[in-house]
């Protein structure tokens, strides 16, 4: 399987539970990154991993927890999100951590928070 | 951190008419990026421009980028159906240290 995949597409879950969002990219690539997406926003960037490393952390609340086991996976771990938190998470991969090659995304997992 | 600026906000055509959408900063890019996100998909990559007054076309689509690096445009010919989604401009600050999306355009081209 080649480019981007997200994990799941779609996920309702409440202010109290646990979940994770998975991301694995098979294209060699070396920098991985969650953005969120909301309504009205500019994607915001989350995280990165290059060479799975956590390289930046845009001050994102600590009930986002991101795993990077390998340079092919990332997760998104969420624990007691707000409402607020709903919106279209987007993972994405890059040859190198500067994007000037371009970053390819999955297909995103769409969250709504109860 | 710098920001990019997208116009017109939202957009609707109909099918055949030509269009120009803008993305704008006060400040300069070492490049450039637009990409195209349809609904409940991600962002896909178009084109990258590096050079300043740099042209490239993709199909029905050219794109350009300004002499001095602070702007870029993306021009659609006869427009189709499928050029329907949202139009993201993304670049990277001229110390590269900063990686920015622009809010984008959304279009809609109507049959």
């Amino acid at each position: 399987e080649t480019g981007v995949t997200q994990t799941p597409r779609h996920l309702v879950m409440g202010m109290t539970n646990k979940k994770s969002l998975k991301c694995e990219q098979h294209l060699g690539h070396n920098a991985m990154y969650w953005y969120k997406q909301s309504a009205k926003k500019p994607l915001e960037l989350m995280f990165v991993y290059s060479l799975e490393e956590r390289v930046e952390n845009n001050s994102v609340p600590s009930r986002f927890s991101p795993e990077c086991p390998n340079s092919s996976h990332l997760f998104l771990h969420l624990h007691t999100l707000q409402p607020e938190d709903s919106a279209l998470y987007l993972c994405a991969s890059s040859q190198d951590p500067t994007g000037n090659y371009g970053y390819t995304f999955g297909s995103g997992t769409r969250l709504t928070v109860v | 951190t710098q920001l990019l600026e997208q116009s017109p906000q939202f957009l609707s055509i109909q099918e055949g008419e030509n269009l120009t959408v803008y993305c704008n900063s006060s400040s300069v890019f070492s490049s450039l990026q637009w990409y195209r996100q349809e609904p409940g998909e991600g962002p896909v990559l178009l084109v990258t421009v590096v050079t300043g007054g740099e042209v490239k076309k993709l199909k029905r689509l050219t794109f350009q980028f300004g002499d001095a690096r602070k702007d870029s445009s993306l021009h659609i010919t006869a427009a189709q159906p499928g050029d329907t989604g949202l139009y993201l401009c993304a670049g990277e600050d001229n110390y590269g240290q900063n990686f920015v999306f622009g809010p984008g355009t959304r279009l809609s081209v109507l049959p």
